[in-house]
């Protein structure tokens, strides 16, 4: 059974900074992994989404990194700004019976500190 | 091109009542999920439906809970009876084609909250 871990549960950081958000995964047979972001009241906002094939994704001040080897993919932000306040949600993919079934983690709460 | 919608935003029900959940996938999606959500936990996959079918419904509880998506109209979660701890965000996510081979587009969520 999948089970993917997010460390921290939540982080603070002054405005400007870079910061390094964790998800592992404890079965490397995956399909992809993507990186939401959820608001407050909101849904989900799909980040970024890295084929297992693949070894990491930008966008913007955003790059994801994917090691399946060792069931562990970051998602890196640079120049923190406050409208990042948010959420984060790592979710990676499995084929199971029949489907394709996301996995989520629990999530890390940023606050970007103006 | 319209996202994923999903109504009611906020459902306030009393123990025993039913709740109906919609979701109209983005245009030219065939494939909706739903999952739920609930206080302070990761979202948890419920159900996967393409049109007229039921693909996987492995995380859907067995009792109480079903789920449709007819030819047309929107995705319907139905909760019959509901309790205390169905309290819960319940999202839809659609896809043009099976999750694995792309993203997951995901609505606002209904809230629901049994008294």
């Amino acid at each position: 059974k999948q089970e993917v871990t997010q460390i921290p549960a939540a982080l603070s950081v002054p405005e400007g900074e870079n910061l390094v958000l964790n998800c592992s995964f404890t079965d490397s047979a995956i399909y992809n992994l993507q990186w939401f972001r959820q608001d407050p009241g909101k849904g989900l906002t799909s980040l970024l989404l890295i084929q297992s094939s693949q070894r990491e994704q930008t966008s913007g001040r955003l790059n994801a990194s994917l090691d399946k080897s060792s069931g562990r993919s970051t998602l890196y932000i640079a120049a923190s700004q406050p409208g990042d306040s948010a959420t984060y949600l790592c979710a990676v993919c499995n084929i199971g019976a029949g489907s394709y079934q996301l996995t989520f983690g629990k999530g890390t709460k940023l606050s970007v500190i103006p | 091109n319209a996202g994923v919608m999903q109504n009611p935003r906020h459902l306030v029900r009393r123990r025993g009542q039913e709740a109906r959940l919609r979701c109209s996938p983005m245009k030219g999606h065939s494939h909706v999920y739903w999952y739920r959500q609930l206080p302070e936990e990761g979202l948890k996959f419920m159900v996967y439906l393409q049109k007229e079918n039921i693909i996987d419904e492995s995380g859907m509880p067995k009792e109480r809970f079903s789920a449709e998506f007819p030819k047309e109209g929107p995705s319907i979660l139905r909760i019959q009876q509901v309790v205390r701890g169905d309290s819960a965000a319940y999202f839809c996510a659609s896809s043009p084609l099976e999750a694995g081979t792309g993203e997951l587009f995901f609505g606002e969520g209904s809230r629901l909250t049994v008294l």
